[in-house]
């Protein structure tokens, strides 16, 4: 499968902060991708995604921004809250590929 | 609305002995797909059903593997034999979208232990 990266494996920030996970991707072909959080003991829950031919997008507290000419995506999450703490991960999707590739996970820890 | 249910939640087996996972998808979602999941890993792809069709299996390790979704509504995935690797979490996730794209919902998986 096609490699799906993400910078930091571990991401510690204190409540009410906001928090800035990355994602590198490599297949230059990838249009559409997802952010999904996943919670001990759950399935990932999917949380934002955006499509190659837009930048940036919004949704509540989260933003997710495409940078298609360095292959980047990243998630921000505004006013980091304790139930944010979790795993996540991006998936990457290519329309030919019919499948999504997820990377390997960036585990968040929110400090009350 | 229930979402993805899935049995059992914990399995614990010795190598070399068969073992069922199985799926009921969110009514009217399409699209089934089931995903190993190791630890500290993404998901990844075993197979993706379209309605009762296996439209995506090159992943799955079909030695061992084999998956069926009858009617096209409630899936199983069955491993025969075990072997200790296959220790993982088994992802179901459906979707409304046909052709892998669409919002994926993901049961909370089952968690195999193979001694």
């Amino acid at each position: 499968g096609e490699s799906v990266g993400l910078h930091l494996p571990t991401l510690s920030v204190q409540e009410g902060d906001n928090s800035i996970i990355n994602c590198a991707y490599s297949n230059s072909a990838s249009d559409y991708f997802i952010w999904y959080k996943q919670e001990s003991g759950k399935g990932p829950q999917f949380i934002i995604d955006i499509r190659s031919n837009m930048d940036k997008r919004q949704g509540q507290r989260v933003t997710v921004l495409l940078n298609k000419t360095v292959k980047h995506l990243s998630l921000q999450i505004a006013a980091t809250q304790p139930g944010d703490s979790a795993v996540y991960f991006c998936a990457e999707n290519m329309n030919t590929g019919n499948q999504f590739y997820f990377g390997t996970g960036t585990s968040l820890t929110v400090i009350p | 609305e229930a979402g993805v249910v899935q049995s059992p939640r914990y399995k614990i087996i010795e190598k070399k002995q068969p073992v069922a996972f199985w799926c009921n998808p969110i009514s009217g979602h399409n699209t089934l797909y089931w995903y190993l999941q190791n630890l500290g890993q993404g998901p990844e792809l075993l197979i993706r059903y379209e309605n009762e069709e296996a439209v995506d299996d090159s992943q799955l390790p079909k030695d061992r593997f084999s998956a069926e979704r009858l009617k096209g509504v409630d899936s199983t995935l069955k491993i025969q034999p075990a072997e200790l690797g296959d220790s993982a979490v088994y992802l179901c996730a459906s979707s409304l979208g046909l052709a892998g794209r669409g919002e994926q919902f993901f049961g909370p998986g089952t968690r195999l232990t193979v001694l």
